[in-house]
């Protein structure tokens, strides 16, 4: 069964830093991706996805990521954090038939950023 | 596109109350999500849809909690009778095959259950 675990529930930074948010998957097929960021009381907006193509996958407001299959894992990174990057982030692998692209996704539990000026 | 909408976006009941929970998906697509976020559990998948046909509902906390998709443009998320432990923020997603897996998220319904 799919899986996804990030590293951290809570992470701070200080604005201008390197944002480094952590996670490792668990799936038997390969997988399809993603990270979501969840701002306050709003609902949850992609930043990317890794859908096996090229394995540093670049998404909005300068983050990115990188997939290692050697580690199963999918790490997103910002090298330089801005007050408005604090969130809560959310990496999630997809399950399905259809190699991936149903769209059932698992969620981690969430890292929730915040950017100390 | 008006993106995923859904309403109410603030709900508060008390306990042995019906709740209706509802959402319009963006035009086009045919997968339809309901989805519960608490700060115990997290994200849930409680079920859905492909083409208004309930696929897996292996989410489902239990027979309190029902769901329908009578048409492409329209679901429905029931709990009857609501507890106090169903409070959380309730969210629906849509999306196509055409987009890889990618969910497109409402806003979400807030439920408290007093």
């Amino acid at each position: 069964a799919q899986s996804v675990t990030q590293l951290g529930s809570h992470v701070s930074v200080s604005e201008g830093a390197l944002v480094l948010l952590r996670c490792n998957y668990s799936s038997s097929v390969p997988p399809y991706l993603f990270w979501y960021v969840q701002y306050p009381n709003q609902g949850l907006q992609l930043l990317l996805k890794y859908t096996s193509a090229a394995t540093l996958v670049k998404g909005i407001n300068g983050f990115e990521a990188e997939f290692k299959k050697s580690e199963t894992s999918f790490h997103l990174t910002k090298p330089s954090a801005h007050m408005s990057d604090a969130a809560e982030y959310f990496c999630a692998v997809s399950v399905g038939n259809y190699g991936g692209s149903q769209g059932n996704l698992i969620f981690g539990k969430g890292t929730k950023l915040s950017v100390k000026p | 596109d008006a993106g995923v909408i859904q309403s109410p976006r603030h709900e508060v009941t008390e306990m042995g109350q019906e709740v209706t929970l509802r959402c319009k998906p963006i035009s086009g697509h045919d997968y339809l999500f309901w989805y519960r976020q608490t700060m115990m559990r997290g994200l849930e998948l409680l079920i859905y849809f492909n083409n208004n046909v309930p696929i897996d509902d292996s989410g489902m906390p239990e027979d309190r909690f029902s769901a329908k998709m009578p048409n492409a443009s329209f679901s429905t998320l029931k709990i009857q009778p609501s507890e106090p432990r169903d409070s959380a923020v309730y969210f629906c997603a849509s999306s196509s095959i055409l987009f890889a897996g990618e969910l497109f998220f409402g806003e979400g319904s807030r439920l408290t259950v007093l």
